[in-house]
């Protein structure tokens, strides 16, 4: 079955850059996804990334995909406090109904 | 952009009582929607795909007659969480995929339920 790995915790200075990681297995993923978690609150979509693609930038965030690795990255520039939070990848297969796997999640702290 | 609400977002209820949790896509319709249990510190696992007028798809290990879903129309699927007991209390996350209508081809989450059950 589909595997979705992530790093459990992150700690940057606000003003760097963060770099989540997250590695998948399943190679017939149509769509790749970054989410975004506050405590308490449903999931956020922040960007993705489509399998034929290697990389994908949006204002601060770029994500890179190595397709070869089947490896996944969310890079946040100039990090703000206000990015503190979990962020979840996801992978999807083939069909507009097809369900998601989420990574293990990677909670993100940023500190002054 | 697409929404998706949920109600209540917070239950506390007695074990052995049902508890019926709603979510509705506010501005698309949605002939699927998925339900997802997330325990503290833990990342989302899929519970079910609910398909508007057929029977709910039940991941491995979820028991369908303790996990009601009804997708009683193209915006609304509900869980009863019936005879609740204390391992049940849980964070319920919905969500709906909008169709390639809303773009891009992902799913929007609801705000999530908290169910504790005493």
């Amino acid at each position: 079955g589909e595997d979705v790995e992530q790093s459990l915790f992150l700690s940057v200075r606000e003003g760097d850059s963060s770099v989540i990681n997250c590695t998948y297995t399943d190679s017939s993923s149509t769509y790749l996804y970054w989410y975004k978690q506050e405590p308490g609150a449903g999931l956020q979509l922040l960007t993705y990334i489509f399998s034929n693609m290697d990389m994908k930038q949006d204002q601060r965030l770029t994500v890179l995909l190595n397709k070869k690795d089947k490896h996944l990255s969310l890079r946040i520039a100039d990090t703000q406090t206000g990015d503190s939070a979990i962020y979840f990848c996801a992978e999807k297969g083939t069909g507009t109904a097809s369900k998601l796997t989420f990574g293990t999640g990677t909670r993100l702290q940023v500190t002054l | 952009g697409a929404v998706v609400s949920q109600h209540p977002s917070r239950v506390i209820c007695k074990s052995g009582t049902s508890v019926k949790i709603e979510c509705r896509s506010l501005d698309f319709q949605a002939t699927t929607m998925f339900w997802y249990r997330q325990f503290p510190k833990q990342s989302l696992m899929l519970m079910a795909t609910s398909n508007e007028g057929s029977k709910a798809t039940y991941e491995q290990g979820v028991e369908k007659d303790k996990f009601l879903i009804n997708h009683a129309s193209l915006t609304l699927s509900t869980l009863t969480v019936t005879s609740a007991h204390p391992e049940d209390s849980s964070f319920y996350i919905c969500s709906a995929p909008p169709g390639l209508a809303g773009g891009i081809d992902t799913q929007y989450f609801g705000p999530g339920t908290r169910l504790t059950v005493l």
